[in-house]
């Protein structure tokens, strides 16, 4: 199974401030269609997860501009533009190139 | 809107059964592929099984290979995930999820199973 690696595994942020998420893959993630199925999900304290960002960039109906997904290859970045409060939760990402589809360990955005 | 709803969560013993639902809504429930994830309590996502539109494709997780077993009746716009010789290490929320190719659009809000004598 490919492994996915999110750091940091948490990350206490100020309000307004700035906020980056790494996920790395064992395997390449491009498919033979030639597109890369990376996607960032969401879960806010109590709450089922919520997808952000599929195929590495693109950002989900109603998800604000401030989240932006980025990388290639093995690499990729989930940045928050500016922290707000309503970003506190655990963010995981996961591929869906090979089989089966495997998760990071999920990254812990906290408030500072 | 798209919506599921999953139920049938519970607390079983250890080596005891139980059969999760999934209803879906807001879509036409046969031409998507669905999933079933679970996360064990204060851990992270786990991917359990997947289902093809039409029954005719299904996978599963090493983990519950032999011992779940998912189906879908598309005339009930519902998805199933029949659980049978449940372990301790089985307790989690199973959270159903619809699939398009690489990735998984939409999540219920999940149900509990706790294993536990």
């Amino acid at each position: 199974d490919v492994m996915m690696t999110q750091s940091p595994l948490s990350l206490p942020v100020t309000l307004g401030q700035p906020a980056s998420i790494s996920c790395r893959s064992s395997q390449g993630l491009v498919y033979s269609d030639g597109d890369t199925y990376l996607n960032w999900f969401q879960q806010r304290p109590g709450q089922s997860p919520r997808r952000l960002i599929y195929k590495v960039s693109n950002r989900d109906s109603g998800v604000p501009d401030r989240f932006s997904g980025s990388g290639s290859g093995t690499d990729f970045t989930l940045k928050i533009n500016r922290v707000e409060a309503e970003d506190v939760g655990v963010y995981y990402c996961m591929q869906g190139t090979h089989w089966p589809p495997t998760f990071g360990q999920g990254t812990k955005v906290e408030i500072k | 809107e798209v919506q599921l709803v999953e139920s049938g969560g519970g607390l079983v013993q250890p080596g005891g059964s139980l059969r999760l639902s999934c209803a879906g809504s807001g879509f036409t429930f046969s031409t998507y592929s669905m999933s079933w994830v679970r996360q064990a309590p204060g851990k992270g996502l786990e991917w359990l099984s997947y289902i093809s539109g039409s029954s005719n494709t299904i996978y599963y997780a090493d983990s519950v290979k032999g011992r779940f077993t998912i189906s879908r009746d598309n005339a009930k716009n519902s998805l199933y995930l029949q659980m049978s010789s449940l372990r301790d290490e089985d307790t989690a929320v199973y959270y159903c999820a619809r699939e398009k190719f690489g990735t998984l659009g939409y999540w219920g809000q999940g149900t509990l199973v706790t294993v536990s004598s």
